[in-house]
């Protein structure tokens, strides 16, 4: 597609499940950045990637989370034990190269609801 | 740490009317500065940004906004507001190669008619 794609869109899961939320770029970006949004708040910084490795990781609050991207495109983040406080819009972002001017685009997010 | 304040959660103007949204930054370094809008159910769209050069940047929509670094301020206006700008506005500011965004926590911006 043109724009960057995440899944689901929509996340319910019950507290102490693990989750995974996908993120497929624009292809050709070689960066690929996570955020997190809470209700009331803007994006907070994750992790972002530069090809296959996490270039910076952060932002990530603790171990229960964790992201891939094993081929330098898709990436997943991974959230194990998930609990209420995780309850959040997950958002990806990607850009050609991780340099400041580059314009990053944003996916529509995946919204969390840990019950 | 960097950070970035947006004054006034809400802001509400009538159609027609100036649109003036505020953004402060805390930076020791020159930043690079961003405006993006997110319209309900869609992802956040690049406004507008501050590189280098022009202060005076101008962006999709009719919307400018004016790096003034005596005030550490990178406030988003437009000079008539339309029904369609109703959305929420969220100021960043990147800081580093890597280009990673630290926000604001947003403005929802209210059209009345």
């Amino acid at each position: 597609g043109a724009g960057v794609s995440q899944t689901p869109s929509n996340k319910v899961t019950e507290k102490g499940k693990y989750v995974e939320l996908r993120c497929d770029p624009i292809s050709g970006h070689t960066a690929l950045y996570w955020y997190r949004q809470s209700l009331g708040q803007g994006p907070e910084f994750l992790i972002y990637f530069q090809g296959t490795g996490a270039a910076d990781d952060s932002g990530l609050p603790n171990d229960r989370f964790f992201a891939v991207r094993p081929e330098g495109s898709v990436s997943t983040l991974k959230i194990q034990r998930t609990e209420r406080g995780d309850s959040a819009v997950y958002l990806c972002a990607s850009s050609l190269t991780p340099a400041m001017n580059t314009e990053a685009f944003f996916g529509q997010g995946t919204r969390l609801t840990v019950v | 740490a960097q950070s970035v304040t947006q004054l006034g959660s809400h802001v509400s103007v009538s159609e027609g009317a100036l649109v003036l949204l505020r953004c402060n930054y805390s930076s020791s370094v020159p930043p690079y500065l961003f405006w993006y809008v997110q319209y309900p159910n869609q992802g956040l769209q690049l406004l507008l940004k501050y590189t280098t050069g022009a202060t005076l940047v101008k962006g999709i929509n009719g919307f400018e906004a004016e790096f003034k670094k005596s005030e550490t301020s990178f406030h988003l206006t437009k000079p008539s507001a339309h029904m369609s700008d109703a959305a929420e506005y969220f100021c960043a500011v990147s800081m580093e190669y890597g280009n990673k965004l630290v926000f604001g926590a947003g403005t929802i911006l209210r059209v009345k008619s």
